[in-house]
């Protein structure tokens, strides 16, 4: 089955600064890549997603790149504040498949 | 705002008691699913429904059973719970690829 990795556990960045969140995945089926961000004490909430068909993707401060041949898509944060600290999950799924595999989570500190 | 309410918020419970945990959205979607997540944040899928039909059943202990009256409501009964049962029980609700979650319903067994 489809196995997500999220490579940085945490990541520290200086307000202001950018962070790069890294994820791979295993299964080439997979077409839907979503992100979510999770708050101290909070539920998920849905940022941004990609589908197979772009390999980028921008919604304001995110960004979000998809390298299929390597398996690989990245959540990018520009100009970064603190209430952008959290955890982020990233997800891989089929298209119109109701399982979503989540990969470990990233927590982000960005530090005033 | 929210929009996938679920009850209780909370609840610490003995070894072996059985426990329900209630998720009711109002989106209108017609799949919903139970998520855990564990005391190191990992998610894992349970159940999915889809319009009160079981579409996605991983593997969980027998002890675990979802319950659907209707597609916006999806409840989760623990029959017998166990130690590695405390975690947060996350239920959601899906239109199209996107997920929307509740706050969560944090089971504590003692």
């Amino acid at each position: 089955g489809e196995k997500v990795e999220q490579h940085e556990s945490t990541l520290s960045v200086r307000e202001g600064d950018s962070a790069v969140i890294n994820c791979t995945y295993t299964d080439t089926a997979s077409s839907y890549f979503p992100w979510y961000k999770q708050e101290a004490g909070k539920s998920l909430h849905f940022v941004i997603d990609i589908r197979s068909n772009v390999d980028r993707k921008q919604s304001q401060r995110l960004t979000v790149l998809l390298d299929k041949k390597a398996k690989r898509f990245s959540l990018h944060i520009t100009a970064t504040q603190p209430e952008d600290s959290a955890i982020y999950f990233c997800a891989a799924s089929h298209t119109g498949n109701y399982k979503y595999v989540f990969g470990a989570g990233t927590r982000l500190k960005v530090i005033a | 705002e929210t929009a996938v309410f679920q009850t209780p918020n909370y609840h610490v419970t003995q070894v072996g008691n059985e426990v329900s945990f209630n998720c009711k959205q109002t989106l209108g979607h017609d799949t919903m699913y139970w998520y855990k997540q564990d005391s190191k944040k990992l998610l894992k899928i349970m159940f999915s429904y889809n319009n009160k039909q079981l579409i996605v059943n991983e593997t969980v202990p027998r002890r675990f059973s979802p319950q659907s009256s209707d597609k916006a409501h999806l409840n989760l009964r623990i029959k017998s719970v166990e130690p590695e049962d405390s975690a947060v029980y996350l239920c959601a609700s899906g239109s199209g690829n996107t997920l929307y979650f509740g706050e969560g319903s944090r089971l504590i067994v003692v």
